[in-house]
């Protein structure tokens, strides 16, 4: 069974870069037909879309925060990263990895269905 | 960029209730939408995808529909397990963006 998990630091402070990565285990990183994305989720908000990395290491980001962003991939540990630099009080959140199934069998746009538990990430001095 | 607008932002039923919950896309975005259920604490769950595929695991009560730009999640008869926040979720790609609702949240009465 697929699993993802989080790993970081939970408390980053301002103008820094918080760099998290999520592991995958119960299948490869190296799917030919799934993405692999980052969303998050401000205390008491809703959902936020970061990005998306296909193994290749194409990246597709949220335009809004694209200029503070950079994914990355790394097939021999079956692991994928996020970095988000100059950081504010508003980049507090639950960020979430999560496996992007891209097409059904059938052709049709799939979606999120495996995620990692979250990891909440305070920015704070 | 693709605005989502659910609606309502609260809704309070009753178990064996049916509900219906709304999201309406500022722009055509086809048949890319999701709908997901989150629980306090807990990551959020696909239910639905291309707006009417039951996600594999989902109890049948659960449907989704579309109308033009409208989006429509429904819960055919409410059990306790289903007092949550429900997100409906949008693709469009080349290049690929995602957009989440602001959720609505369901409570018991």
């Amino acid at each position: 069974q697929l699993q993802l998990q989080e790993s970081g630091p939970g408390l980053v402070k301002p103008s820094e870069t918080l760099s998290l990565t999520c592991s995958v285990s119960g299948g490869s990183i190296n799917s030919g037909t799934y993405y692999w994305g980052w969303i998050r989720q401000p205390p008491g908000e809703g959902l936020e879309w970061i990005g998306n990395i296909f193994y290749s290491g194409a990246t597709f980001y949220n335009p809004s925060l694209k200029s503070r962003v950079t994914m990355s991939v790394d097939t021999s540990k079956n692991q994928f990263s996020l970095n988000v630099k100059s950081l504010t009080a508003a980049d507090t959140a639950v960020y979430y990895c999560a496996r992007d199934f891209g097409y059904d069998d059938t052709g049709h746009r799939g979606t999120f269905d495996v995620w990692g538990h979250g990891i909440l990430v305070t920015v704070s001095s | 960029d693709i605005q989502l607008t659910q609606s309502p932002s609260f809704l309070s039923a009753s178990v064996g209730d049916r509900v219906t919950i709304t999201c309406r896309a500022s722009q055509g975005i086809s048949s890319s939408l999701a709908w997901f259920q989150q629980k306090p604490g807990k990551a959020p769950r696909v239910l639905i995808y291309a707006s009417s595929i039951l996600q594999s695991g989902v109890p049948s009560r659960f449907s989704g529909s579309v109308s033009g730009t409208d989006f429509t999640l429904t819960i055919s008869s409410l059990q306790p397990e289903d007092f949550a926040t429900y997100s409906c979720q949008q693709f469009t790609g080349h290049p690929l963006s995602i957009t989440f609702g602001q959720g609505t949240r369901l409570e018991i009465k």
